[in-house]
């Protein structure tokens, strides 16, 4: 069964320093998003990414946050200048597009990478 | 603020019995409903969605919609030890056209052999 993937598992980074955190959706998935969840809290929105362009993004996706699809199959997120708040679980997401309602499609997540911030 | 509320737990079911992991929603409009299961230090992985009123089933799993009381369940049947996880409850917000998820903290389940 297709899986989204996520590199690195685990990310240890010194606070300030950029990190970029890589996804390879499933291959005819449309609709990429970045999730994240700090030990013990809920999963949080972080971003949608549709056709080379942020469809949404939460109020966590302040001006430290970027995402890029760089090539046909990698979705990444770049934090430019890491704080230890940004120590968390990182999810990524992929979803089809069936019919007109993306909100419909079930999203399918990779095994997330876990950053801690030093 | 749009939230989703679960009971967290933990509920504590023998092998063989009926799960019941209940969630509610704020947001009126609320569009399409998903339940995901979360063992500890994992992802969470789709188990069911539901979009319209009433029951689906799939397997030993039934969820039910209820719009007009902005709730949503989860049935597991025959519950076994590996059942146990948490389970995420998320929802497609009114307005939420690309598909951003709100996820309930979460309820666990411990099922006892």
């Amino acid at each position: 069964e297709p899986e989204v993937t996520q590199t690195p598992s685990h990310q240890v980074t010194q606070m300030g320093q950029e990190v970029i955190l890589r996804c390879v959706p499933i291959s005819n998935h449309l609709y990429f998003y970045w999730y994240r969840q700090i030990l013990g809290q809920k999963v949080e929105f972080l971003v949608s990414f549709y056709n080379n362009e942020i469809s949404e993004k939460s109020e966590i996706f302040d001006d430290q946050f970027s995402v890029e699809r760089p090539d046909g199959s990698n979705f990444t997120l770049k934090i430019r200048s890491t704080k230890l708040e940004d120590s968390a679980m990182y999810f990524c997401a992929s979803s089809e597009l069936k019919g007109q309602l993306v909100s419909n499609q079930p999203q399918h997540f990779g095994d997330g990478t876990r950053l801690s911030i030093l | 603020q749009k939230e989703v509320e679960q009971n967290s737990g933990p509920l504590s079911v023998p092998e063989g019995a009926i799960a019941s992991l209940n969630c509610t929603y704020s947001d009126r409009g609320s569009q399409s409903f998903f339940w995901y299961r979360q063992y500890s230090g994992k992802s969470p992985e789709l188990i069911m969605f539901i979009y319209s009123n009433g029951d689906k089933e799939d397997g030993r799993f039934t969820a039910q919609l209820n719009k007009a009381s902005q709730y949503v369940s989860l049935l597991i049947r025959d519950s076994q030890p590996s059942d146990s996880a948490t389970y995420l409850c998320a929802v497609t917000p009114y307005g939420g056209s690309q598909g951003n998820l709100i996820f309930g903290k979460g309820t666990k389940l411990s099922v006892k052999p």
